[in-house]
């Protein structure tokens, strides 16, 4: 039982057009979500991230878009560049610390120059 | 900048033999987590510490043991590697628990 979803293996996109990542989540208890990106042969790295009190975050082209009604959250990157193309994972954590902290699938973004 | 560290990027290993994966953090991080990636799955929680010689299951425990002697460095043990073992493990570490810093991965293959 997948707690963290995110249905698109890939998504493909021209350069300098928008990119949108979707993550669904099932557990109403998460109140912490992040994106990390993961280039190939590297460990995957922080993002941005979005606590429940909020509904949008953004730093530079990465915004991220909570809907808690929805348990559904974005990640807009405007314009995309080439050198986004990577995999992204969308995470959600309960309570203080973050432990245990839930990892989707994954989505890999190709952007075409 | 936070460094982890991992001491293998490649391991080949044979069915029942015990595996040591070890990983280090720079930046006297309290909690340090141990994932595995696999395709179509994301990562998932393999055992959690939080201090020294405290350690926490995570979501797949089973078949792994954790080590943590030292707060800088946290090591999975497979105690009988399977081939089903056969996975990207990665380490990582955090402050506050959340923003996570993580190590570029070990590839294990178990034979």
């Amino acid at each position: 039982d997948q707690q963290v979803k995110q249905n698109s293996p890939s998504l493909s996109v021209q350069e300098g057009r928008i990119s949108i990542l979707n993550c669904d989540y099932t557990n109403s208890m998460f109140d912490y979500f992040l994106w990390y990106k993961k280039y190939p042969a590297e460990g995957p790295t922080f993002l941005i991230s979005i606590s429940s009190i909020k509904d949008k975050n953004e730093d530079g082209r990465f915004t991220v878009f909570l809907n808690k009604s929805a348990k559904h959250l974005s990640l807009h990157i405007v314009p995309s560049q080439p050198g986004d193309s990577a995999v992204y994972f969308c995470a959600a954590s309960e309570g203080t610390g973050g432990f245990k902290t839930i990892f989707g699938a994954g989505t890999r973004l190709f952007v075409k120059a | 900048d936070v460094k982890v560290t991992q001491s293998s990027r490649y391991l080949v290993k044979r069915t029942g033999e015990k595996v040591f994966l070890e990983c280090v953090q720079d930046m006297d991080h309290e909690n340090m987590f141990w994932y595995r990636q696999d395709p179509g799955l994301g990562l998932r929680l393999i055992y959690f510490s939080y201090d020294v010689k405290m350690k926490e299951k995570g979501d797949i425990p089973e078949g792994y043991s954790v080590s943590r002697e030292k707060k800088e460095r946290f090591s999975l043990i497979l105690e009988s590697a399977s081939t089903n073992q056969t996975s990207m493990y990665l380490c990582a570490s955090s402050l506050a628990g959340y923003g996570y810093t993580f190590g570029s991965g070990t590839r294990l293959t178990v034979v």
